[in-house]
């Protein structure tokens, strides 16, 4: 089986636009899961989705938005970026059963100028 | 205040050492992972546990709920473990709680 893709792998942006990422999880999984990690805060939980819907939201910002397909492809949308916003974003996928073992993609490194 | 609390923060280990990584977290669970880290970013899942003891090559993990406990030991440890090793647990509301890692360098 294919692993989790994300595209793009590198980003580089400006203060104020917006951005998206898009995440393919492994064929059959329900549940997609996004992250973001900085060197300061470490790994953070932005959301996730499983089967179209958000199941659970992080404490970030309405500035940051997902969703999902139907066939399970996610995308996490940032608006108005700022410069704290430049992090690695990674998405992993799972059946989502709850507890389950979770894949993760490579990541894409996002930085805002 | 940190649901998840790691120690070491880093550690550095000669080659065939045992190494032990400790986790502890305030909330409750519904399974506890661990996950190695390499330079460049590439995560991977080694354990997932919500009881008990896991073994998989050099690799052990044990929880211990009661107490709120999980470590990860190393046998015989290599240069290739070399890595950062990071502590999740997944809250009941499937929200992810991230200890800070654990970086561990093995000497040859």
């Amino acid at each position: 089986k294919a692993g989790v893709t994300q595209t793009p792998r590198y980003l580089i942006k400006t203060r104020g636009q917006q951005v998206t990422l898009s995440c393919s999880p492994i064929s059959g999984h329900r549940s997609v899961s996004w992250y973001q990690q900085t060197p300061g805060q470490g790994l953070q939980f932005l959301f996730e989705y499983f089967s179209e819907t958000q199941r659970n939201k992080g404490n970030f910002p309405g500035r940051f938005s997902g969703r999902q397909f139907s066939n399970s492809r996610s995308e996490m949308n940032v608006s108005t970026l700022e410069l704290g916003d430049s992090a690695l974003y990674l998405c992993a996928s799972s059946a989502g059963t709850g507890g389950d073992t979770q894949y993760f993609g490579p990541g894409t490194r996002l930085t805002v100028l | 205040k940190n649901e998840v609390e790691q120690s070491p923060q880093n550690l550095t280990a000669q080659e065939g050492e045992f190494i032990t990584i400790n986790c502890s977290y305030s909330v409750g669970i519904s399974a506890l992972h661990w996950l190695q880290q390499h330079p460049g970013g590439g995560i991977v899942s080694l354990f997932m546990l919500s009881s008990g003891k896991k073994k998989h090559g050099r690799l052990i993990a044990t929880i211990n709920i009661q107490e709120k406990h999980s470590s990860l030991h190393i046998t015989a440890s290599h240069p290739r473990d070399s890595a950062v090793y990071i502590c999740a647990v997944k809250g009941y509301g499937y929200q992810f709680y991230f200890g800070t890692g654990t970086s561990l360098t093995v000497i040859p």
